[in-house]
């Protein structure tokens, strides 16, 4: 099993959805939870950073952690195409430096 | 701010031979990380470099090595190179303290042929 699942997609959604992106991890050391986008060609870019269970948002986006069922998702409102990317989700046990795990991803795209 | 910056950006090399890769982390990071990203596979955690230091590897052979320079720039190595060494390489940088996740460079694309 690996430490970390993350449904491969790819994922097509009309302009303007709501979209949901998950993965679920079974190392419960995990502490710290990272969103990352990543456009064809390009090294991935960090969009969220959490620490811990709960939501936080930024703009268009938000992460959820939930702990106990060991889950982590990330919604996009009111998607764009550019938002039409790969999306990875990785974990760390510790803050800072330390080496994080990454899903497989999962590739996203926005029908105009 | 200059971000993290890798190269060459692409290389092919022959099955049997040698690749050397080359990170330069953001100014005032002094962990390097780097990343396989192989078609299909995700990133697979290759090497962890901090304050010139090996501080962890991931699962892959020993003719993946690496190392850090006193001026934080890194280095990555690959030795009798095989087909499936055909992949994405990812540096990532941070900093003791940083904890806002990595930033990562553009990557260098090694086809082995």
């Amino acid at each position: 099993q690996k430490e970390v699942e993350q449904d491969p997609g790819p994922l097509s959604v009309p302009e303007g959805a709501i979209v949901s992106l998950n993965c679920t991890y079974s190392n419960s050391a995990f502490q710290y939870f990272m969103w990352y986008r990543q456009y064809s060609r390009k090294g991935p870019e960090l969009l969220m950073y959490t620490y811990s269970s709960g939501n936080k948002e930024d703009g268009r986006f938000t992460a959820q952690v939930d702990k106990s069922s060991k889950y982590i998702s990330l919604f996009i409102r009111d998607s764009q195409p550019s938002d039409s990317a790969t999306y990875l989700c990785a974990m760390s046990q510790a803050s800072g430096t330390y080496k994080y795990i990454f899903g497989t991803g999962t590739r996203l795209k926005v029908l105009a | 701010e200059a971000g993290v910056t890798q190269s060459p950006t692409h290389l092919i090399k022959t099955r049997g031979q040698q690749a050397t890769l080359r990170c330069s982390p953001i100014s005032g990071h002094t962990s390097v990380y780097w990343y396989q990203q192989a078609l299909g596979l995700g990133l697979q955690f290759l090497l962890w470099y901090d304050e010139g230091e090996e501080r962890n590897r991931g699962n892959f052979p020993p003719r993946f090595s690496g190392r850090q320079f006193p001026n934080y720039s890194s280095e990555l190595n690959v030795n009798a190179l095989e087909l499936e060494d055909s992949a994405l390489y990812l540096c990532a940088s941070t900093s003791t303290g940083e904890g806002y996740g990595y930033t990562f460079g553009s990557g260098t694309r090694l086809t082995v042929v």
